[in-house]
């Protein structure tokens, strides 16, 4: 079974921090993703990747970077957090596939910035 | 991102009685048509998916229908039971509708 791990379930932190969020998956999959979820608005895309070094800009990635150094590894920074980036973040991984695949995704981080 | 568009956003119904969620998405680009059940404080989990070589595809008490014409695709719960009340998204591409809360009143 595919297992995407994300570092904090819950973090605090304060405006203008510089926050890292982590996401490790076991499946070997090329493809990594960082999503937001708030009520109301479902799952919107900050930025995703196809591969080692890669990485793409969603609908929402500003305010944010990501780093992608291992295959496994996929982190979400927060460059000087701000109150409307408190949010539930969910990693997800997936394989590669023309004709889509579906999305297995971590347990989120529930960030809080005050 | 792809305009995907879900209803409705809430739906209550009585245990046995079937639920229906529809989503629109507004270009023919992708042909992989997923649908996510998320309960309380949980993860996003796939339940179903279907690609556009078939019309309908059925598992249990699940189904999801696609119609590429007219750009919906529908996910259908029947004989409802409280383990299934928890948000619903529809997914198109890379994006997600804004989820259905369905509650099932037992």
């Amino acid at each position: 079974d595919v297992k995407v791990t994300q570092s904090s379930r819950y973090l605090v932190k304060r405006t203008g921090e510089k926050v890292f969020l982590e996401c490790v998956q076991d499946m070997d999959h090329e493809n990594m993703f960082w999503y937001r979820q708030d009520p109301g608005l479902g799952l919107r895309l900050i930025y995703f990747s196809y591969d080692v070094k890669m990485k793409e800009k969603g609908d929402i990635p500003e305010g944010y970077s990501v780093s992608r150094e291992k295959k496994e590894r996929f982190s979400l920074i927060l460059e000087s957090a701000s109150t409307n980036q408190t949010s539930m973040y969910l990693c997800a991984s997936s394989t590669p596939g023309t004709e889509g695949s579906p999305l297995h995704f971590g347990n989120g981080t529930r960030l809080t910035v005050t | 991102g792809e305009n995907v568009e879900q209803h409705p956003s809430t739906l209550s119904v009585q245990e046995g009685d079937s639920a229906v969620i529809k989503c629109t998405y507004s270009d023919s680009a992708s042909n992989y048509f997923p649908w996510y059940k998320q309960e309380l404080g949980k993860r996003p989990q796939l339940i179903i998916d279907i690609r556009s070589n078939v019309g309908e595809k059925k598992d249990q008490r699940i189904a999801v229908t696609l119609n590429k014409t007219a750009k919906h695709f529908s996910l259908h719960i029947t004989e409802t039971q409280p383990e299934d009340s928890a948000v619903y998204f529809c997914a198109y591409k890379l994006s997600f509708g804004a989820g259905t809360t369905v509650t099932v009143r037992a």
